[in-house]
């Protein structure tokens, strides 16, 4: 069976800490997909990032890093010094054959 | 227009109208979807389309009716439904079918 757990159902923190979510993964196959969105208030969902089962390479973007572990089933998602900007539900998801999305993670930022 | 617009933003309807929700996307992609996202609810992959041609349907109740005239326009037709159907129904659209998604700013749906 394909799962995708995002245990952290909120986390609230202060401005300009770091912030972790978590996302681990279930699936049998060796070919899959992983995705991370955020959804502002606004409501529209924004695509961050596509990782390959295939590349185990951590990817930085900013203030944004993620890390993906196979021996652990995780593709956790990092905010580095964050932001009120940054307050939102963010999503993860797998893909291989359909399209499996955890139920989100709402962070808030304060001031 | 750029990027997945969708009309209208917000729609209140009886249980007993017809009405439909528009998707258009302006990005050259193939593949286009429909979710619904309820409060405290995960989101739920309600129809997927790729070129023009229905690929999934989890299960939707018949009182949600997709269709896909061409690779740029998504609709969703309602009828009858009831209260628990007030949702925010979110419109995307991928170059190739689960490549990463674009989504638009959804339709807020209010059923009386």
């Amino acid at each position: 069976a394909q799962k995708v757990t995002q245990a952290q159902t909120e986390i609230s923190v202060v401005e300009k800490e770091d912030v972790t979510l978590d996302c681990v993964y279930e699936t049998r196959d060796t070919t899959y997909y992983l995705f991370w969105y955020k959804q502002p208030p606004s409501g529209e969902l924004v695509f961050l990032i596509r990782r390959n089962s295939f590349d185990e390479q951590n990817e930085i973007s900013g203030r944004y890093s993620w890390n993906f572990q196979k021996s652990t089933s995780s593709f956790n998602f990092t905010i580095t010094a964050s932001q009120v900007v940054d307050s939102a539900v963010y999503f993860c998801a797998l893909f291989n054959y359909q399209l499996i999305w955890g139920a989100g993670t709402k962070l808030i930022i304060k001031p | 227009e750029t990027g997945v617009t969708q009309t209208p933003r917000h729609l209140v309807m009886g249980m007993t109208n017809k009405k439909s929700l528009k998707c258009e996307q302006h990005l050259g992609h193939n593949a286009m979807y429909w979710y619904k996202q309820s409060a405290k609810k995960p989101l739920e992959l309600m129809f997927v389309y790729s070129l023009e041609e229905r690929v999934e349907n989890n299960s939707v109740p018949s009182r949600f009716s997709p269709e896909c005239p061409n690779s740029s326009h998504l609709f969703l037709h309602l009828h009858t439904l009831q209260p628990e159907d007030s949702a925010l129904y979110l419109c995307a659209s991928s170059s190739a079918i689960y490549n990463e998604q674009f989504f638009g700013p959804g339709t807020r749906l209010t059923v009386l």
